[in-house]
Parts: C-alpha cells; sequence; structure tokens
C-alpha cells in the first residue's frame, strides 16, 4: 500500500517564499506529482520527479530524496492567486497501471 | 478547457436513485481514471481504464461500476446512492502508463445526494 502525509495547512504572505513538505511511504515507486487545487476546481499538474534532486519551473521547483521518501515543493514570490490546496501524488509500481494515489493536501 | 470533459456539472439525487457520469478524454489519451473527493478529504481513486480494459481498482463500491467504451469515453454509474456519496467526482486521461505522464483532470460532477 501507499501511504502520504503532507501538513493540513499553512500561512504565507504575498512575496514570500514557502516550503510544503511530502512524506511518503510506499511499496513501489514510479514518480512523485505535485498539483494545484483551486476550491471546488480541478486539480492541474505543477511537476514530476522520478530521480533525486531539485526540479525548477519558473515559481515552483520541486525536490525529491527517494532514499528518505521525501519531497518539497518551493513556491517563490508569492501572489495571492497562489492560495489554493496542494496535493502531493505518489505513481507506485504496479506495471502497466498507472494509478496516482494522492495525499489529503496543503491549504495555502 | 483542460480537454477532459465531464458531464453532468452538477447532479442532485435522491437517495436510493442511480445515476450515470460521463467522461470523454483530452484527444490521444487511452487512459481514464476515477476519482472521489469528498468535502475536505483527498483525493481517493476509484478505477482506471487503459484502452477499453481495466487496469487498476481502488477502494471501489460494490454499488459503483464503470466501463470505457470504443470512441474511449467512459462511464461511472453509481446506484442504491445514500447520503454519504455526496462528492466531487473528477475523471482525469492520460495518453499512456507509466513514465512521466502525469494527468489531466476534468471539471468534475458534483453529485448531492438528498
Amino acid at each position: 500500500g501507499q501511504n502520504i502525509d503532507q501538513p493540513t495547512e499553512m500561512t504565507a504572505t504575498e512575496g514570500a517564499i514557502v516550503q510544503i513538505n511530502c512524506t511518503y511511504q510506499t511499496s513501489g515507486f514510479n514518480g512523485l506529482f505535485w498539483y494545484q487545487q483551486h476550491a471546488g476546481e480541478a486539480p492541474t499538474f505543477l511537476s514530476y520527479n522520478v530521480l533525486d534532486g531539485l526540479e525548477e519551473k519558473g515559481r515552483f521547483s520541486s525536490f525529491l530524496s527517494r532514499s528518505k521518501g521525501y519531497s518539497y515543493l518551493l513556491l517563490k514570490e508569492l501572489q495571492m492567486k497562489d492560495s489554493a490546496s496542494y496535493l502531493c501524488a505518489v505513481r507506485g509500481n504496479t506495471g502497466t497501471a498507472s494509478k496516482l494515489t494522492f495525499g489529503t493536501g496543503t491549504r495555502l | 478547457d483542460s480537454g477532459v470533459t465531464q458531464t453532468p456539472k452538477h447532479l442532485i439525487t435522491a437517495t436510493g436513485q442511480r445515476v450515470t457520469l460521463r467522461c470523454s478524454p483530452r484527444s490521444g489519451d487511452l487512459s481514464v481514471y476515477w476519482y472521489q473527493q469528498s468535502l475536505d478529504q483527498g483525493l481517493q481513486f476509484l478505477i482506471q481504464y487503459y484502452n477499453g480494459e481495466e487496469r487498476a481498482k481502488g477502494n471501489i463500491l460494490e454499488r459503483f461500476s464503470a466501463q470505457q467504451f470504443p470512441d474511449l469515453h467512459s462511464e461511472l454509474n453509481l446506484s442504491s446512492l445514500e447520503l454519504g456519496d455526496s462528492a466531487l467526482y473528477f475523471c482525469a486521461s492520460s495518453v499512456g502508463v507509466g513514465g512521466h505522464y502525469g494527468y489531466t483532470f476534468g471539471s468534475g460532477t458534483r453529485l448531492t445526494v438528498v
């Protein structure tokens, strides 16, 4: 099975930097995803990590350590529109079944 | 517009009834996934189809069933509805399986059971 933990809620101010952590336990691992979800709307893809290290995409960066079962999403120069839930999701190693298991999300 | 179309957007129905939710994946995507999101809950995986075949199943209730048709659209059937089935139901699609293929989500169907 898979277990994903992330903080329920975080608060930050406009212009600041915030780091949202995610820890996971999984029987297999085939990638970690971050999604953004505004209230009542569909999640939208932010980033993907499968190898250790940092992936940067504009104001958003995501880091992965497979040995620690740990990832974080870093948001810089926060804007009001960044107020949303951020979902960490893991794809287990299940052959051709590629389902993602989501954490409960961090409301920012 | 993400390219994944879900209908209807809203549905209000009574307990004990049956409803069908429809999803058309993004053009070229072969995989369809169904998720349930209850109030303040995470996305719970229900079922996955790939090119018409069931590929993975989550904690989907026996009262729920789904299928993917030859044109790749999918339907989720919910029967003997209970108050606790009230939730947002999302469909997502991806072009393949594994690798860096993330999901593209539809806008969801908000189901209210009264």
